[in-house]
């Protein structure tokens, strides 16, 4: 069966500093990756999503980048915190069938920038 | 863009109650999913329906898209305190290769027992 694992659960970081934030999937190959945040007050926003190595796409415009180094590994990275990058990470997974694709989540990161 | 409007933003209801929960779309919805989520966790997935009138049960909740494919009804029956969390509704975007989810600001369910 297929799993979804992110690290760390929880981080407390200064504004300017980096950020790095993995996600990992077992289980299954090629699967679609994506990067959400989600704020209070303003639900869940898709940041980034891969279909493959190296192929990023970007969302919405901000100071976050994503990357993936391989099939199973997407890692969201920022070189300078901000206030506003608070908020719960999700990462997720999915793969197209003919039915569609189902996405299916981490636990989640909760960030928080002081 | 799509949005995804939910209601109620909050329900909170005795164990054993009956309860829906909506989820209205600006535009028709080829693919819409609810998902559950505890506090500090990830979504769990629930169901996803496709076509119009589909209706998709699972244990004590069932989920039905209307004939036109802009509203979705997420219903549980007889609720229980393993029930409460945020009810999140989610639709595909038009187009083939569409990967964007867009997501309803959820509804947070309380079950009192």
């Amino acid at each position: 069966s297929q799993t979804i694992h992110q690290w760390p659960a929880t981080l407390v970081q200064p504004v300017g500093s980096p950020l790095s934030l993995e996600c990992t999937v077992e289980g299954t190959s090629n699967p679609n990756l994506y990067w959400y945040r989600q704020a209070a007050g303003r639900g869940l926003q898709l940041l980034f999503y891969s279909v493959g190595i190296g192929q990023i796409s970007s969302e919405v415009p901000q100071n976050l980048s994503a990357s993936r180094p391989q099939d199973r590994q997407f890692i969201l990275s920022s070189k300078k915190l901000l206030l506003s990058d608070s908020g719960f990470y999700l990462c997720a997974w999915g793969r197209d069938s003919t039915s569609g694709e189902t996405q299916y989540f981490g636990p989640g990161t909760r960030l928080l920038v002081l | 863009s799509q949005e995804l409007e939910q209601s109620p933003q909050s329900l909170i209801v005795q164990e054993g109650k009956n309860l829906t929960i909506n989820c209205t779309s600006s535009k028709t919805l080829y693919g819409l999913y609810w998902y559950k989520q505890k506090y500090g966790e990830g979504l769990i997935f629930l169901m996803m329906l496709q076509k119009g009138g589909e209706e998709k049960s699972h244990e004590k909740i069932t989920a039905k898209l209307d004939e036109k494919k802009q509203q979705s009804s997420l219903h549980i029956t007889a609720s229980q305190p393993s029930h409460a969390g945020i009810y999140l509704c989610g639709a595909v975007g038009s187009g083939a290769g569409s990967y964007q989810l867009t997501f309803g600001k959820g509804t947070k369910l309380s079950v009192i027992p």
